[in-house]
Order: structure tokens, then C-alpha cells, then sequence
């Protein structure tokens, strides 16, 4: 059980947007950043975004980040076939004193 | 640029321990923190602590407290992560990352992963 949440699944078109959801609570995600991480079957995960809304060097903007009190959202516009991947939101957590991540989605672009 | 090199797989005996290393390049291995984080077959990510190197103070979640070491050796910018006792439950991959370090006064490390080494599988059976 983890200790953020995020839906197994979520799937749409090509060229289509998909969000992804992140829940969590005060102790993490409503005081400190988040983080969303792509990955690629059979590959390390990659950043895709840091400080709830920030973009590394080199990911595209189709990706946003967003957060809102305890919850969090990653946003895909565009969808290609080479986005099929798991996402994981992550974050410190003030009450366990340890880095979360979430389940992680498995995103299909149908 | 930057890249984090970790040695292959292992395959080890219950109770046995574990010895991975991840080789830095490309940036100042000092001036960032390393984090390892494992991810169990199917299954999601879970982090274990971090390394400062420039320091060789350690943070590690609770739950690996006493029984993983992780170190480094400035003069070949490598980290290493050692977990002893294995159980087949700790068969996993075990990634390295690399994090930015936030520095005021001291230095504190930041909490996102920019770079990740390839990975290590590490195969606990008897």
C-alpha cells in the first residue's frame, strides 16, 4: 500500500491530453514538492517533473505539473505511442521522514 | 554529460549480503547528494536513503536502519550500497539517483531525482 495514490491505469488516443493523479496529505504532498517520474518498460525512471511544476532540460512541454493542497496532477497534451510508460508522483514525507512515491500509473495510448 | 554507471547483477543466497556500486561522471560527484531507491518485480519504487559525498553522512529510511551501508570513494567518484541479511524479499532492482543539494549556510539535500543509473538486479534465492 502506498502511501500516495494514484490510479493503476489511464488511457486515451493519440494527440489526445491525460492527467494523472497524486493524493496525498499534509505530512507530504500539501508541504512539500513533488515530483513526477516516467518509466519506460524495462528502463530506470526518468524526471519529467521537479518542484511541483518544473520542467528539466530536454522534457518537452507537452508535460505540465500541477498541485493543489494535498493532491497533485501530471498532464500529457499530445499523446504519442512512445509515452506508453508507469508514471510515479514522489515526495518527502515530514512524518515518516521518508521519500514517498506513489503506485504508479500505467499509462496506453490507445 | 552526466552519467551513473552501476555494476552488474547479482545473485546471492539468503543471508547473504550485497555489495553495488554506481560510478559518477560527468559532473562534480560531491556536489550532489545519492540517493538509492529499489523497485521489487512488478512492483513500484522504494526509497532507501541517501550518501552526501562530500561529507560521507548517510540518511536511511527507517526500515533499512541497521541493515544497509551506503558509502562512497571520492578519488573514483563512485557510491556504493551494501545490504546485508538478504531475504528472497529483497530481490529487486536497485537504482542509484542523483540529487540536487540545497545550500544556505549548510547544505541539504533536495528530494527529487534528476539522474538515475541503469540499475542492478539483485536476485535472493536459495
Amino acid at each position: 500500500q502506498s502511501v500516495l495514490t494514484q490510479p493503476p491505469s489511464v488511457s486515451a488516443a493519440p494527440g489526445q491530453k491525460v492527467t494523472i493523479s497524486c493524493s496525498g496529505s499534509s505530512s507530504n504532498i500539501g508541504n512539500n514538492y513533488v515530483s513526477w517520474y516516467q518509466q519506460l518498460p524495462g528502463t530506470a525512471p526518468k524526471l519529467l517533473i521537479y518542484d511541483n511544476n518544473k520542467r528539466p532540460s530536454g522534457i518537452p512541454d507537452r508535460f505540465s505539473g500541477s498541485k493543489s493542497g494535498t493532491s497533485a496532477t501530471l498532464g500529457i497534451t499530445g499523446l504519442q505511442t512512445g509515452d506508453e510508460a508507469d508514471y510515479y508522483c514522489g515526495t518527502w514525507d515530514s512524518s515518516l521522514s521518508f521519500v514517498v512515491f506513489g503506485g504508479g500509473t500505467k499509462l496506453t495510448v490507445l | 554529460q552526466v552519467q551513473l554507471v552501476q555494476s552488474g547483477a547479482e545473485v546471492k543466497k539468503p543471508g547473504a549480503s550485497v555489495k553495488v556500486s554506481c560510478k559518477a561522471s560527468g559532473y562534480t560527484f560531491t556536489g550532489y547528494y545519492m540517493h538509492w531507491v529499489r523497485q521489487a518485480p512488478g512492483q513500484g519504487l522504494e526509497w532507501m536513503g541517501w550518501i552526501n559525498p562530500n561529507s560521507g553522512g548517510t540518511n536511511y529510511a527507517q526500515k533499512f536502519q541497521g541493515w544497509v551501508t551506503m558509502t562512497r570513494d571520492t578519488s573514483i567518484s563512485t557510491a556504493y550500497m551494501e545490504l546485508s541479511r538478504l531475504r528472497s524479499d529483497d530481490t529487486a532492482v536497485y537504482y542509484c539517483a542523483r540529487a540536487p543539494a540545497y545550500c544556505g549556510g549548510d547544505c541539504y539535500p533536495r528530494y527529487y531525482f534528476d539522474y538515475w543509473g541503469q540499475g542492478t538486479l539483485v536476485t535472493v534465492s536459495s
